[in-house]
């Protein structure tokens, strides 16, 4: 299985900031990265696809890079809905794997 | 607007089969393409995926969980469904059925169902 390791578990910041999610892969996969916002209480999200693609809907203050075996989600102006824990899901293979998570709390 | 509903019992005892059920609205389960998916989360933990069904009935589990899983699919009532047995307190989870597309993108979510082994 293809391992994903996030950083960091934990994010403390206040609206306005920039923040950074990086995502490892324990081997290559190109671009086949997706990623995901879960709030509490709800299913996740889909917000980004084949590293930087956008999801119809998703504000462009998300963003996603990378390639091979690290990614970053990029949120360019945290916003009080963007309080959220963030997953990172590798699309090139079955069994799908998913990130630890990254909650990003309010400082 | 593709929906999907799990349901099932929320209390499964040690050792017993937890069975749940996913109905889809908006769409047809055989209309291809798609490969519907059981997805858990322990709680406050991250994400497993469990394994999915085709609408012809391919299926591909997780390793970790195949000895004990069933998946198998209703195309006749729009539904899909999850059956692990020998379960035990680690199987206690939210568990969410869903919709991957070719490109394993998980594009549509249940609501999620919390199920606890507990005797």
């Amino acid at each position: 299985d293809i391992q994903l390791t996030q950083s960091p578990s934990f994010l403390s910041a206040s609206v306005g900031d920039r923040v950074s999610i990086t995502c490892r892969a324990s081997q290559g996969i190109s671009s086949h990265l997706a990623w995901y916002q879960q709030k509490p209480g709800k299913a996740p999200k889909f917000l980004i696809y084949t590293v930087s693609t956008l999801e119809s809907g998703v504000p462009s203050r998300f963003s996603g890079s990378g390639a091979g075996t690290e990614f970053t989600l990029t949120i360019s102006s945290l916003q009080p809905e963007d309080f959220a824990t963030y997953y990172c899901q590798q699309l090139i293979t079955y069994p799908l794997t998913f990130g630890g998570g990254t909650k990003v709390e309010i400082k | 607007q593709v929906q999907l509903q799990e349901s099932g019992p929320g209390l499964v005892k040690p050792s017993q089969t937890l069975s749940l059920t996913c109905t889809v609205s908006g769409g047809s389960i055989s209309s291809g393409g798609y490969y519907w998916s059981w997805i858990r989360q322990h709680p406050g933990k991250g994400l497993e995926w469990i394994g999915y069904i085709y609408y012809r009935g391919n299926t591909y589990s997780n390793p970790s969980l195949q000895s004990r899983l069933t998946i198998s699919i209703d195309t006749s009532k729009n539904q899909f469904s999850l059956k692990l047995s020998s379960v035990t307190a680690a199987d206690t989870a939210v568990y969410y059925c869903a919709r991957a597309t070719p490109r394993r993108i998980i594009d549509y979510w249940g609501q999620g169902t919390l199920v606890t082994v507990s005797s």
